[in-house]
């Protein structure tokens, strides 16, 4: 299976918003209700920010929503900060594995 | 306070074998997946394959199926990851992770990582 696509930067200035969209197809994206977003900061293990398309885990902030339309998924974050400035993946579900997407690195400017 | 403590990093030469861990704490360990994820140097993340600790079960990633082992021992809450033959183009970073929900080969979301294993196999 292919990768999903994502932008590869997206970039916003303090206290905006900013949209990374995540596309596939029917067989993963479009198929599944399980979308998940992970944050990486160099050097660190990803974390999961968005599971099963818009649910935020305990702790993470109200900033972050996740939302899928067709068979594109779309994580925003509102309210920029410069901890906020990280790579971002992607996952979707499907029967024979997990896929990613290729990673879109956030710059706050 | 769950955890995913990995090994540490290995410095290989191609054709040696290797088996990294990942020890699980502050959760029933038998009773969640794990999944192992490969992390190229400067790359995305992939999707190497699952293991239920609570009766072995194991799927892999058609990508991956061959080229690595994954297992689980349940009496010491520890999942690893093997290579019988390493190649150059095994260097990586190599995560584990928990995830509460799989089926078939893939899983809905992972919810706790390990702070990875670097694995660097020299030609």
């Amino acid at each position: 299976q292919s990768a999903l696509t994502q932008p590869a930067s997206v970039s916003g200035s303090p206290g905006q918003s900013i949209t990374i969209s995540c596309t596939g197809t029917s067989s993963d994206v479009g198929g599944y209700n399980y979308v998940s977003w992970y944050q990486q900061h160099p050097g660190k293990a990803p974390k999961l920010m968005i599971y099963d398309v818009s649910n935020r885990p305990s702790g993470v902030s109200n900033r972050f929503s996740g939302s899928k339309s067709g068979n594109t998924a779309s994580l925003t974050i509102s309210g920029l900060q410069a901890e906020d400035e990280a790579d971002y993946y992607c996952s979707s579900y499907t029967r024979s594995s997990t896929i990613f997407g290729g990673g879109t690195k956030l710059t706050v400017l | 306070e769950v955890q995913l403590v990995q090994s540490g990093a290995e410095v290989k030469k191609s054709g040696e074998s290797l088996k990294i861990s990942c020890k699980g704490s502050g959760y029933r360990f038998s009773s969640y997946w794990i999944a192992w994820v490969r992390q190229m140097p400067g790359k995305g993340l992939e999707w190497i394959g699952i293991v239920y600790p609570g009766d072995s079960d194991t799927r892999y990633s058609p990508s991956f199926q061959g080229q690595v082992t994954i297992s689980a021992d349940k009496f010491t809450s520890t999942a690893y990851l093997q290579w019988s033959s390493l190649k150059a183009s095994d260097t990586a970073m190599y995560y584990c992770a928990r995830s509460p929900y799989c089926s078939g080969g893939g899983c809905y979301s992972c919810d706790y990582w390990g702070q990875g294993t670097l694995v660097t196999v020299s030609s």
